[in-house]
């Protein structure tokens, strides 16, 4: 089945440095979701996208959904422990119930 | 309310077996989707059901996969005469309404075939 592009596959950074990944499609998507997920567990919604150009936060995270509705884009601020895990970007479009996931970032940070 | 129950954890079978996971899910939603996730994948779209109704099914549902919601309350998955490609996570996910607002997935069965 289709897979959304996310970069980078994977990122090494230390504690404290900040994070940008992204999410490109071939296909427009109404709605933009972000999820992480942890080992052995299910994804996690860190936060959703409506509207084009929106930009929402929670706490650390930011992301946009791009004006193009074929990209979105997170970023984390000041990277803690915790925020170690697989980062997934997932479109949905009105009427159609299912998502469809990215590839995934892994995200290691650095003692 | 603890969230989208699955069990088992972890199943492990041997090819040809039949095996069956069970999804509880959060007691008011009225909207169930089976996903299925291989290693460094994202997870895939399997199946969903309203209530008791099986509104949609992936081309990943062979006809060796059968899900059920029977009361509009927990679902099963059954995959019959296993294959080692059947061998992922398999999730569940749960939302009232619609999915805009983010469905609410489990901590996932993981299968191993041998």
């Amino acid at each position: 089945g289709q897979q959304l592009n996310q970069s980078p596959q994977s990122m090494f950074i230390q504690e404290g440095e900040d994070v940008s990944m992204n999410c490109t499609s071939s296909s427009i998507f109404n709605t933009w979701l972000w999820y992480k997920q942890e080992p052995g567990e299910g994804p996690v919604l860190l936060i959703a996208l409506y509207k084009a150009g929106e930009l929402t936060s929670n706490g650390r995270l930011t992301a946009q959904f791009g004006i193009t509705r074929k990209d979105s884009f997170l970023n984390i601020s000041a990277s803690i422990p915790s925020d170690v895990g697989i980062y997934f970007c997932a479109g949905l479009n009105f009427g159609n119930e299912k998502l469809t996931f990215g590839t995934g970032t892994r995200l290691t940070i650095i003692p | 309310d603890t969230g989208v129950s699955q069990d088992p954890r972890h199943k492990i079978t041997k090819r040809g077996q039949n095996v069956t996971f069970r999804c509880d899910p959060i007691s008011e939603h009225n909207r169930l989707y089976w996903y299925r996730q291989t290693l460094g994948q994202g997870p895939e779209f399997l199946t969903y059901f309203q209530n008791e109704a099986q509104l949609e099914k992936s081309r990943l549902l062979s006809d060796r996969f059968s899900a059920e919601r029977p009361k509009g309350s927990f679902s099963t998955l059954e995959i019959q005469r296993t294959e080692q490609g059947d061998s992922a996570m398999y999730l569940c996910a749960s939302s009232l309404g619609t999915g805009f607002n983010g469905y609410t997935f489990g901590s996932g069965t993981r299968l191993t075939v041998v």
